[in-house]
């Protein structure tokens, strides 16, 4: 079955310090992987997303992703945070045209001044 | 610009009184769905739409109904709704979410009393 995993439920971080947030899936075929931001009171946004070809993905606000088939990840990555960057971050996996789609339960990213 | 609007953006009524909350996009997508987001469940999709006329359920599909007779609205109808169902809920849309993943609203809190 398809799955998702983010193990980290919470992070907390220090302003200017580098930020990885893990992400596994289990999926058969070649997935599809997204990073999305809901930052307090707000909607999901797409941060990045990863089809083919380089498995560096750069994404909007400074982040990027690695995707990494042998360890079935794709952890987000961001070299220096900002107190702006605090919120929760869900990664999610499509299964390309069979229209579905997986998140999982997200990790709330905390950032100290 | 490219948006899926939802609303209201809060709602509380009271048991059993009929609501209707409202999504609609203005890119054309062929893909529209209802999440709702529980604190330690994350998001679970409650109705989905491939098209006009083609619905489907999703995780949690207990207690709502969904209509999908123009495409860019996709109404989510709580016909009697039960404090259970006190949620944030948010409506998405893609052209294939399994490849392009979803554009969110801003979400919709929903207390029942």
């Amino acid at each position: 079955a398809q799955s998702v995993t983010q193990p980290d439920i919470h992070i907390t971080v220090s302003e200017g310090a580098s930020l990885e947030l893990r992400c596994n899936y289990s999926y058969g075929a070649t997935p599809y992987l997204f990073w999305y931001v809901q930052s307090p009171g707000q909607g999901l946004q797409l941060l990045l997303k990863y089809f083919s070809g380089d498995t560096l993905v750069q994404g909007i606000k400074g982040f990027e992703a690695e995707f990494k088939r042998s360890q079935s990840s794709f952890n987000l990555r961001k070299p220096s945070v900002h107190w702006s960057d605090a919120a929760e971050y869900f990664c999610a996996v499509g299964a390309g045209n069979f229209n579905k789609f997986y998140f999982g339960s997200g990790t709330k990213l905390n950032v100290k001044p | 610009e490219a948006q899926v609007t939802q609303n209201p953006r809060y709602l509380i009524t009271v048991t059993g009184k009929k609501l209707t909350v409202t999504c609609s996009q203005n890119m054309n997508h062929e893909y529209m769905s209802w999440y709702r987001q529980d604190p330690g469940l994350g998001l679970r999709q409650i109705y989905y739409s491939m098209n006009v006329e083609v619905t489907d359920k999703g995780d949690v599909p207990e207690g709502y109904k969904v209509s999908r007779k123009e495409k860019r609205n996709f109404p989510l109808i709580l016909e009697s709704p039960s404090p259970n169902q006190t949620s944030l809920y948010f409506c998405a849309s893609s052209l294939s979410a399994g490849i392009y993943g979803y554009t969110f609203g801003s979400g919709t809190r929903l207390t029942v009393v």
